[in-house]
C-alpha cells in the first residue's frame, strides 16, 4: 500500500515563526502536492512538485514556500506564520502520467496547524 | 479554469436513510476524471471512486453508487441505508487530462448519519 506520511498531526506556533511541514512517500511517486483545508472551501493546492528539485504554485502559494530535495520528501515552509495559516495541511502524491494508476493522489494524514 | 461545486454544505440523516451527494463541475478539457474522496474524523482522505470523462456508465459498489452525466456536468454520490459510519466529510474532485495530478475540490458536504 502506498503510505504518505506527514511529520505531525498537530502543531502549534507562534506569528512570525519559521515553520516547516514534512511529508514522505514510499511509493517513488513523482508528483507531490501540498493542499491547504478550511471549513466551506475544501482542499486548495498550495504547491507541488512533479520531480526532484522541481516545483510549480498552485493556487494559493503567498506566504509559503517548498522543498523537494529527494524524491520521497516533500516540505512545506511557512516563511514568517501567519495567524491566518492557521489550518489543516494535507500533503499528497501521485505516480506520473502514463502509469495504471496516475489518475489517484493518495494523502498523507494531514497536519493541523494553529498560529497563535 | 476548473471548478467543482459541491453546493450541499452539511446533510444530517437517520440511519437507514439514503442520501444523494451532490457534484457539479466546470472543465473545458475533454479528457479529465471525476473522484470522490471520503475523509473521516481522523483526517486522511480516502479514495472512494475514480471514472474518466468517457465512461459515463454509472457504478454501484455496495451500499454505494454513482452517477455520471455529462450533459449536466454531474457526478453525484447515493449512498443507500446509510449507517453511522458513513459520517464524514465527503469531496468531489476534478483533474484534468494535462495535468501532473493536480486536483481540484469541491467544497466538501458534512454527512452526519444519526442512530
Amino acid at each position: 500500500d502506498v503510505k504518505v506520511t506527514q511529520s505531525s498531526r498537530y502543531l502549534v506556533k507562534r506569528t512570525g515563526e519559521k515553520v516547516f511541514l514534512e511529508c514522505v512517500q514510499d511509493m517513488d511517486h513523482e508528483n507531490m502536492f501540498w493542499y491547504r483545508q478550511d471549513p466551506g472551501l475544501g482542499l486548495r493546492l498550495i504547491y507541488f512538485s512533479y520531480d526532484v528539485k522541481m516545483k510549480e504554485k498552485g493556487d494559493i502559494p503567498e506566504g509559503y514556500s517548498v522543498s523537494r530535495e529527494k524524491k520521497e520528501r516533500f516540505s512545506l515552509i511557512l516563511e514568517s506564520a501567519s495567524t491566518n495559516q492557521t489550518s489543516m495541511y494535507l500533503c499528497a502524491s501521485s505516480p506520473p502520467r502514463g502509469q495504471v494508476q496516475d489518475t489517484e493522489a493518495f494523502f498523507g494524514q494531514g497536519t493541523r496547524l494553529t498560529v497563535v | 479554469a476548473q471548478k467543482v461545486t459541491q453546493a450541499q454544505t452539511e446533510i444530517s440523516v437517520v440511519e437507514k436513510e439514503d442520501v444523494t451527494l451532490d457534484c457539479v463541475y466546470e472543465t473545458r478539457d475533454t479528457t479529465y476524471y471525476l473522484f470522490w474522496y471520503k475523509q473521516p474524523p481522523s483526517g486522511e482522505l480516502v479514495f472512494l471512486i475514480r471514472r474518466n470523462s468517457f465512461d459515463e456508465q454509472n457504478e454501484i459498489s455496495g451500499r454505494y453508487s454513482w452517477n455520471f452525466q455529462k450533459s449536466t456536468s454531474s457526478f453525484n454520490f447515493t449512498i443507500t441505508a446509510s449507517q453511522v459510519v458513513d459520517s464524514a466529510v465527503y469531496f468531489c474532485a476534478l483533474k484534468g487530462g494535462t495535468s501532473y495530478g493536480k486536483l481540484t475540490f469541491g467544497q466538501g458536504t458534512i454527512l452526519t448519519v444519526h442512530p
